[in-house]
């Protein structure tokens, strides 16, 4: 049973660009949530996706959105990336309680 | 209100040695309070669960310990081990069903020296 699965692991953008992150949760999971973990510092919640609708917000500018399919799988979007936008962005995904975290994409922004 | 605050922010402790970390939160609609290891290059994986309805769940060498009147929370780890060094969160959470995110505390750096 895979968990949850992160794409790219690794990318490196220009100040400016726009970032596409994607997530597929573990098998029997629907609900996903993306995380921004800076370096040294808990993970921070970015939003929660469930029957692709975004259901909860955390402070984050609107130039983070994200998206759900119908497979349960989900997109992170940044727009206008400034250079505080590099971090690690975990998604997670949850089934009741118990939330299952993927090992991340790390994000730099140059 | 929506803050975990986590102590300490490094640690080092011997092998066989108990390693305590502790949380406080000021939210009383918390419900779910996780623990996670964080290795480098990796995402957090749960440890323990607790709920506000019981004192202490153990589960092999790991322990919370919950205080609802003092709203705080500790993660005990016995007979630590080196394999045991990661950073350490503990989190809150509230609402039932599929809401509910998470606050993080800060992290704690555990380091079990052999």
């Amino acid at each position: 049973d895979a968990g949850v699965t992160q794409s790219p692991t690794h990318l490196i953008k220009t100040r400016g660009q726009q970032v596409t992150l994607r997530c597929s949760p573990k098998s029997g999971h629907d609900t996903v949530s993306w995380y921004q973990q800076a370096l040294g510092q808990g993970p921070q919640f970015i939003f929660q996706y469930y029957e692709e609708e975004e259901r909860q917000r955390g402070n984050f500018p609107d130039r983070f959105s994200g998206h759900q399919f119908p497979n349960y799988s989900s997109e992170l979007n940044v727009n206008a990336l400034l250079l505080g936008d590099s971090a690690l962005y975990l998604c997670a995904s949850r089934f009741l309680h118990g939330y299952t975290f993927g090992s991340g994409t790390r994000l730099t922004v140059v | 209100q929506q803050q975990v605050k986590q102590s300490p922010q490094s640690l080092i402790v011997q092998k066989g040695g108990i390693s305590i970390i502790n949380c406080a939160y000021e939210n009383t609609a918390f419900d779910y309070f996780p623990w996670y290891q964080q290795f480098p290059g990796k995402g957090p994986a749960l440890l323990i669960a607790i709920r506000p309805d019981v004192s202490e769940k153990k589960e092999g060498r790991f322990t919370i310990s919950f205080n609802k009147s003092a709203k705080q929370f500790s993660l005990h780890i016995m007979d630590s081990q080196p394999g045991d060094s990661a950073t350490y969160f503990c989190a809150a959470s509230k609402g039932s069903s599929n809401t509910g995110k998470l606050i993080f505390g800060q992290g704690t750096t555990l380091q079990v020296k052999p």
